[in-house]
């Protein structure tokens, strides 16, 4: 597509629930990642593909965070066990180079997906 | 983990004057790039500079890299109130060249 597209925009889920957030990213981008965004800070990094492969995941917060991407290009991140401290903004970006040395990893993102769990 | 700080944190400033932010990072980096961000919306990407080069410009925008200060400014000459928004540096690293870490941002507010 045009750009990256994520959704639901907003989802609110009861404490304990499992959630799935989805990106769909720019059309022939190698490179996808999951961010998260809390108020007033940062984007945190959690993970990031090549293609269909997780290169790094040192960022998700414990193992009810997991994220796949099995034809290479749409991506589900999925929350199970839903926590209050999971409410937060969850950002998703592509980049065309998938080749790390090449170190022109310029990130398109979403619009987001606000999650509120209650 | 964020790999930058930005300084200041916050910073307003009267229309038509420049705006300039800083950026200390920790680790060898490859490139260093900046993102802009309208209230709460999603990031745009500014521009990016390589560690083999020291200034790089991009319309109002100049950027500043010391690799051996560890650090990054951003100049935004001539500031319209459009340019209020957050702004983050974010830097890839040699040991993971594809992770792309952000810093806690600057809020940058423009007065009429």
């Amino acid at each position: 597509g045009a750009g990256v597209s994520q959704s639901p925009r907003y989802k609110v889920t009861k404490r304990g629930q499992d959630v799935a957030l989805r990106c769909d990213p720019i059309s022939g981008h190698v490179s996808l990642y999951w961010y998260r965004q809390a108020l007033g800070q940062g984007p945190e990094f959690l993970t990031y593909f090549n293609y269909e492969a997780q290169q790094d995941k040192s960022g998700l917060p414990n193992d009810r965070f997991s994220a796949e991407r099995p034809e290479g290009s749409i991506s589900t991140l999925t929350i199970q066990r839903t926590e209050q401290r999971d409410s937060a903004m969850y950002r998703c970006a592509s980049s065309s180079s998938g080749t790390g040395y090449s170190g022109a990893n310029v990130l398109t993102f979403g619009a987001g997906s606000r999650l509120t769990v209650l | 983990s964020q790999q930058g700080e930005e300084d200041p944190q916050a910073l307003s400033i009267q229309e038509g004057e420049n705006a300039t932010m800083n950026c200390s990072y920790k680790t060898s980096i490859n490139n260093l790039q900046w993102y802009r961000q309208n209230s709460g919306r999603g990031l745009v990407h500014l521009i990016l500079i390589r560690s083999n080069e020291r200034e790089k410009h991009s319309g109002r925008l100049r950027v500043t890299l010391d690799t051996s200060k560890k650090s990054s400014s951003l100049l935004i000459t001539a500031s319209r109130a459009a340019d209020t928004a957050s702004y983050f540096c974010a830097t890839v690293t040699y040991s993971s060249a594809s992770k792309i870490i952000f810093g806690s941002g600057t809020r940058l507010s423009i007065r009429p």
